[in-house]
C-alpha cells in the first residue's frame, strides 16, 4: 500500500478548464515531487519541493503550476492544457533530497485533456 | 548518449528461469542506485537499493560495478507475478539528489 495519496485518480478536462491534482503524505518526508509519465516511457521529473520550497523546476510550461501549502500537501494546478498533456501524473516523496533517499510514489492521477 | 541506459527487452522467460538485467550509467559522480518495478498502469515501486557490496532480497540480487559503471538485477526462479517493467534509477550528488530513470526493461514470465 502506498503512503502517498493522490486525488483524483482520474480526471478529464477541457482545454479551457482549470483543475488541480492533490497529493498528501504523512510520513514526515521533507521532499515532494511531481512526475509526468507517458505510455511506455519512464517518469519524467517536473517539480521538486524541499522543505516546502520549490527547488527544481524542469522547465515545465506555465500552464502547470505547483503549490506546496504545507509539509504534507502538494498540489498541481492545471490551466489551459493541451491534449498532449494527457498522461499519468505521479506525486512522490522522500525523506530528504540527499542522494541516498529513494522516492516513493503515489498511485497517480490519470489525466485526459479533451 | 543517455545518462542511464537499459536494454528495453522484452525479456520473455519461462517460469523458474533465471533472468538478469543490466543498466549502465554515464555520470561517474553517480552515488545512489535503485531498482524499481512498475506494473502495467500502476505506479513505480521501489524493489531494492543497490550497494557496492551487492545486496540480496529473496530471489532478487542487485550488484553495482563502479569501475564499469553498471548495475545489474538478477531474478532467480522467476514467477508469473514477476512480469513487469523494471526501472533502473540513478542519483548523484552533483544534482541535488535528482533521480534519473532508465527507460525500463520489460519482463514477461510465461507458464
Amino acid at each position: 500500500d502506498t503512503e502517498v495519496t493522490q486525488t483524483p485518480k482520474h480526471l478529464v478536462m477541457g482545454m479551457t478548464n482549470k483543475k488541480s491534482l492533490k497529493c498528501e503524505q504523512h510520513m514526515g518526508h521533507r521532499a515532494m515531487y511531481w512526475y509526468k509519465q507517458k505510455a511506455k516511457k519512464p517518469p519524467e521529473l517536473m517539480f521538486v519541493y524541499s522543505y516546502e520550497k520549490l527547488s527544481i523546476n524542469e522547465s515545465v510550461p506555465s500552464r502547470f503550476s505547483p503549490e506546496c501549502p504545507n509539509s504534507s500537501l502538494l498540489n498541481l494546478h492545471l490551466h489551459a492544457l493541451q491534449p498532449e498533456d494527457s498522461a499519468l501524473y505521479l506525486c512522490a516523496s522522500s525523506q530528504g533530497m540527499g542522494r541516498e533517499f529513494p522516492i516513493g510514489f503515489g498511485e497517480g492521477s490519470w489525466l485526459t485533456v479533451v | 548518449r543517455k545518462e542511464v541506459e537499459q536494454d528495453p527487452g522484452p525479456f520473455n522467460v519461462p517460469e523458474g528461469a533465471t533472468v538478469a538485467f543490466n543498466c549502465t550509467y554515464s555520470n561517474s559522480a553517480s552515488q545512489s542506485f535503485f531498482w524499481y518495478r512498475q506494473d502495467c498502469r500502476k505506479e513505480p515501486k521501489l524493489l531494492m537499493s543497490v550497494y557496492s557490496s551487492g545486496n540480496e532480497d529473496g530471489r532478487f540480487t542487485a550488484q553495482l560495478n563502479r569501475a564499469s559503471q553498471y548495475i545489474s538485477l538478477l531474478i532467480r526462479d522467476s514467477k508469473l507475478s514477476d512480469s513487469a517493467t523494471y526501472l533502473c534509477v540513478v542519483t548523484h550528488n552533483t544534482n541535488a539528489g535528482k533521480s534519473t530513470f532508465g527507460d525500463g526493461t520489460t519482463l514477461t514470465v510465461k507458464p
